[in-house]
């Protein structure tokens, strides 16, 4: 059974940083992209970042880009997101996602049930 | 960027009744490998999204027969042909073939009578 369990959500202060971390299990980490998506309270769905499989490759959305970094630890089975210079905005709850197609970006068929960040001075 | 718009925004249906969900699309969702990632999730209240149906009208694994996917071009539908109680929350398409960045819809939350 696919398991991804975050944690690393706090209270941080406008223009602090926070890393969250999601550690999987269940499946095969080093086949599949995988992804952050967020959700403001009582908004939608929005993605955030992505990376693919081996790490190399990663994408950001445009009101993270510059400030937040993905990043994997295939040894560890672990993706993280490096949050800094956060603003008020960033606000949410954070979710990790699998990839439902290896080497792909696809949809996503797994998620876990989220960190909450919370940035107010 | 493609931009996914859902209609209705809101929906209350009868126990047992049929209840559809439509998905626009502002461009071409045909993936250069043929493919169509067009995806629909549920959240129930307090829950993650969880993944329904995949690649238009592919049912995840576990998902009751009930739910259907269906649609081409830039128009996409998801049908429940029973609506049970289980099945209140909101409803988001999501496109991945022309990513980056993946887009949702805003989401239509669905409450049963």
């Amino acid at each position: 059974e696919v398991q991804l369990l975050e944690s690393g959500g706090d209270l941080a202060q406008p223009e602090g940083s926070l890393r969250l971390t999601c550690a999987a299990s269940g499946f095969t980490f080093n086949y599949y992209a995988m992804s952050w998506v967020r959700q403001a309270p009582g908004k939608g769905l929005e993605w955030v970042a992505s990376i693919n499989f081996s790490g190399e490759t990663t994408y950001y959305g445009d009101s993270v880009k510059g400030r937040f970094t993905i990043s994997r630890d295939n040894s560890g089975n672990t993706l993280f997101l490096q949050m800094s210079n956060l603003r008020a905005e960033d606000s949410a709850l954070y979710y990790c996602a699998k990839d439902g197609v290896k080497n792909g970006y696809s949809y996503f068929d797994s998620w876990g049930h989220g960190t909450l960040v919370t940035v107010s001075s | 960027d493609i931009v996914m718009t859902q209609t209705p925004l809101s929906s209350v249906v009868p126990l047992g009744q049929p209840a559809s969900i439509t998905c626009r699309s502002s461009g071409s969702l045909v993936h250069n490998d043929g493919n169509i990632y067009l995806s629909w999730l549920h959240q129930r209240p307090g829950q993650p999204p969880r993944l329904l149906i995949y690649r238009i009208s592919r049912r995840f694994s576990g998902v009751p027969d009930r739910f259907s996917g269906s649609g081409a071009g830039t128009e996409f539908t998801l049908t429940i042909s029973r609506v049970e109680a289980e099945d209140v929350g909101v409803y988001y398409c999501m496109q991945a073939t022309q990513f980056p960045p993946y887009t949702f819809g805003q989401g239509t939350k669905l409450e049963i009578k």
